[in-house]
């Protein structure tokens, strides 16, 4: 089952605005990513954020963690068409040495032009 | 990051045959994951791929229906067995570098079950 929740499910907005999305978990995390993925193809690698840290930045990319919410958000500045697509966060586990992942259920984001 | 291949790209299958899905990745990797995304979900973890040994399966799935190879640290092979419908999906591969903690995925393998 998925651990994580994110929304909102879809996000519609105009290029050059601001898009943020929302992910929630249950468990103690030993890192959390973000994920994009264009029309059902292969999952592009945006960010990843450590248990310890709170706030990260990646070109148009901002993320933050709150761990005392088992909470994180992903910004994007400055939106533009090519944006357009479902994006997933994921959590690694802090128990143990198993890093496997789990996603949540994804926002898709459409930037109108 | 490290480039990821995955063999077939996408495949149309009659029911009760069986497809294996080939994983090969350019960089030395610690760990690899198999993941089926059906279609307009998220992603659910099948299994770890162990080097050498047999797959640490995640709740759900059954090496009969799963079964995984890792023969070395860079390849791994899935196979979906006796298919139904119900496994039409995109089967992923990923893989976490030596001295990493990102996983990175492979370009997904698109699986359709007539």
């Amino acid at each position: 089952s998925q651990q994580g929740e994110e929304d909102p499910q879809a996000l519609s907005i105009q290029e050059g605005e601001n898009a943020t999305m929302n992910c929630s978990y249950k468990t103690s995390i030993n890192n959390l990513q973000w994920y994009r993925q264009n029309s059902g193809r292969g999952l592009v690698h945006l960010i990843l954020i450590r248990s310890n840290e709170r706030e990260k930045h990646s070109g148009r990319l901002r993320v933050t963690l709150d761990t005392s919410k088992k909470s994180s958000s992903l910004l994007i500045t400055a939106s533009r068409a090519a944006d357009t697509a479902s994006y997933f966060c994921a959590t690694a586990r802090s128990s143990g040495s198993a890093r496997q992942l789990t996603f949540g259920s994804g926002t898709q984001l459409t930037v109108l032009p | 990051s490290a480039v990821i291949s995955q063999k077939p790209s996408r495949d149309i299958c009659q029911r009760g045959t069986s497809l294996t899905i080939q994983c090969q990745v350019d960089s030395q990797v610690t760990m690899m994951f198999w993941y089926r995304q059906q279609p307009g979900q998220s992603l659910t973890l099948i299994a770890t791929a162990n080097q050498g040994s047999e797959a640490t399966y995640e709740s759900g799935f059954v090496i009969d229906k799963f079964p995984i190879s890792r023969p070395n640290l860079t390849f791994s092979t899935l196979t979906v067995s006796n298919m139904s419908p119900e496994d039409s999906s995109i089967y992923l591969c990923s893989v976490i570098l030596q001295g990493g903690n990102t996983q990175y995925f492979g370009p997904g393998t698109r699986l359709t079950v007539l």
